[in-house]
C-alpha cells in the first residue's frame, strides 16, 4: 500500500532563509507524486507535481522538488521564504497495488510553515 | 481553470439532522472525492466516484452517503449528524488519466465547507 511520511508537523524559518519541507513516500508501484498548499480556511491548491518526465520539478511561487528514487524522497525546497508562504504544505503519491486507483491520492500529515520576520 | 465549488463555506446544524453537502465542478471531471480533515490527522478519504452513479467507499465512510446523479455534482450525505462529524470537508475531482494502478492526474480542491455539528 501507498504512504506518505511528512518529517515534521511544524518547520519555522526566517524570512529569506532555505525552506525544506520533508516528504518520504512508500509505494509498490511508480508512483506519482504531488505537493500541495493550503493557506487558512481555503481548500487545497496544487504546488508542483512529478510525473516521471523529469526528476527535478518546478512548481508555482517559486517552489521546486526533488524527486529521488534511491532515498524515496521528494522534498520540497524554496531557496528563499517570503512571508507569504506560511501556510500548511501536504505531500501526495498516487497509485495503488492492483486494480484501478480511479486517482485517488495518499496524503501525507501535513507541514505547517511559519515564515519569521 | 478548474472549478470546484461547494455550496456552503461555513455550516452549523443540530446533533441528528440530515445534512446534504454540494460539490459542483465545471471541467468534465469523471473523478470526485469527499475528504474529511481535522488537525493532526490530514486529509482522510470518506468516498469517491469515478463516473455517474458509481461510488466507492473510502478509509471512513461509516456514518456518510454519497450521491452522484450528474457527472458535474458529487453530493455528501450525513444520514444522522453528530457532533464527532464536526469537521472541514473538502471537494475534489479530477481528470480519468491514463487507466491503470497509478494517476498522473492531479486532484483540484474546492475551499471546504467547515461544518460544526451541535
Amino acid at each position: 500500500a501507498q504512504s506518505v511520511t511528512q518529517l515534521g508537523s511544524h518547520v519555522s524559518v526566517s524570512e529569506g532563509a532555505l525552506v525544506l519541507l520533508r516528504c518520504n513516500y512508500s509505494s509498490s508501484v511508480p508512483p506519482y507524486l504531488f505537493w500541495y498548499v493550503q493557506y487558512p480556511n481555503q481548500g487545497l491548491q496544487l504546488l508542483l507535481k512529478y510525473t516521471s518526465a523529469a526528476t527535478l520539478v518546478k512548481g508555482i511561487n517559486g517552489f521546486e522538488a526533488e524527486f529521488k528514487k534511491s532515498e524515496t524522497s521528494f522534498h520540497l525546497t524554496k531557496p528563499s521564504a517570503h512571508m507569504s508562504d506560511a501556510a500548511e504544505y501536504f505531500c501526495a503519491v498516487s497509485g495503488i497495488a492492483g486494480g484501478t486507483s480511479y486517482g485517488k491520492l495518499t496524503f501525507g500529515q501535513g507541514t505547517i510553515l511559519t515564515v519569521h520576520p | 481553470d478548474v472549478k470546484v465549488t461547494q455550496s456552503s463555506r461555513y455550516l452549523v446544524k443540530r446533533t441528528g439532522e440530515k445534512v446534504f453537502l454540494e460539490c459542483v465542478q465545471d471541467m468534465d471531471h469523471e473523478n470526485m472525492f469527499w475528504y474529511r480533515q481535522d488537525p493532526g490527522l490530514g486529509l482522510r478519504l470518506i468516498y469517491f466516484s469515478y463516473d455517474v452513479k458509481m461510488k466507492e467507499k473510502g478509509d471512513i465512510p461509516e456514518g456518510y452517503s454519497v450521491s452522484r446523479e450528474k457527472k458535474e455534482r458529487f453530493s455528501l450525505i450525513l444520514e444522522s449528524a453528530s457532533t464527532n462529524q464536526t469537521s472541514m470537508y473538502l471537494c475534489a475531482s479530477s481528470l480519468y488519466g491514463v487507466a491503470g494502478v497509478s494517476s498522473n492526474q492531479p486532484q483540484h480542491f474546492g475551499d471546504g465547507t467547515r461544518l460544526s455539528i451541535l
